[in-house]
């Protein structure tokens, strides 16, 4: 079956400017996770949900950073007035259940540079 | 203090031959899970193994096994029979009960295996 898929793969943007990036879960998967990998690092927590509400957000950094899940599926994370600092590779995974075993699966990630 | 530790930022093996790669956790929830996740240059990670704090018996996966020392804290990844293919960066990660759902990553550790 199909992964987690993530669009755009790569994202170049301008300081200041809005960014969207989205994410697809496996089919199924109730719980949708983003993380977010600075260069020679692990990957960071951002936010969690559960269905359609973010059941744990408190590692997005600051209010510039905002995501929402309207359906339960697809996801998307929104980066208003860019930083240099947001430069990184943004990965999304899934889960079937959030307790347990409860593996999360990634997706390929999406680079995003800010200039 | 960091909750994952990996000490190890490179280590080499020849092929067909065992390694391990290190990982020391820190947590006070005697709920928790510990994943490895191995990362190929082309940037998706890859779910290898599980080990939950209430297993009794370490954790096996086809080439994959986790030494798990509970009272010590240490949950390490050993790959035996090392392939070309293994040469990866390798993290450890923890889900503690009381944090929900949120995987804590280490730094990581770059494997390379030569021929």
């Amino acid at each position: 079956g199909a992964g987690v898929s993530q669009t755009p793969s790569n994202k170049v943007t301008e300081k200041g400017k809005y960014v969207e990036l989205r994410c697809d879960p496996i089919s199924g998967h109730t719980a949708l996770y983003w993380y977010r990998q600075s260069l020679g690092q692990g990957p960071e927590f951002l936010i969690y949900f559960q269905g359609t509400g973010a059941a744990d957000d408190s590692g997005l950094p600051n209010d510039r950073f905002f995501a929402v899940r309207p359906e339960g599926s697809v996801s998307t994370l929104k980066i208003q007035r860019t930083e240099r600092g947001d430069s990184a590779v943004y990965l999304c995974a899934s889960s079937r259940f959030r307790t347990g075993r409860g593996e999360q699966f990634f997706g390929p990630g999406t680079r995003l540079t800010v200039l | 203090a960091q909750k994952i530790t990996q000490t190890q930022p490179g280590m080499f093996v020849q092929e067909k031959e065992a390694v391990t790669l290190d990982c020391t956790y820190d947590t006070s929830d005697p709920s928790y899970g510990l994943f490895w996740y191995k990362q190929p240059s082309s940037g998706e990670m890859i779910f290898l193994i599980y080990q939950g704090s209430y297993d009794q018996q370490n954790a096996t996966e086809g080439r994959y096994s986790l030494n798990f020392q509970k009272a010590r804290k240490s949950a390490n990844l050993v790959i035996s029979a090392s392939q070309l293919g293994d040469s990866a960066m390798y993290f450890c990660a923890m889900r503690e009960e009381t944090s929900g759902s949120r995987l804590t990553f280490g730094e990581g550790t770059q494997l390379t295996v030569n021929p």
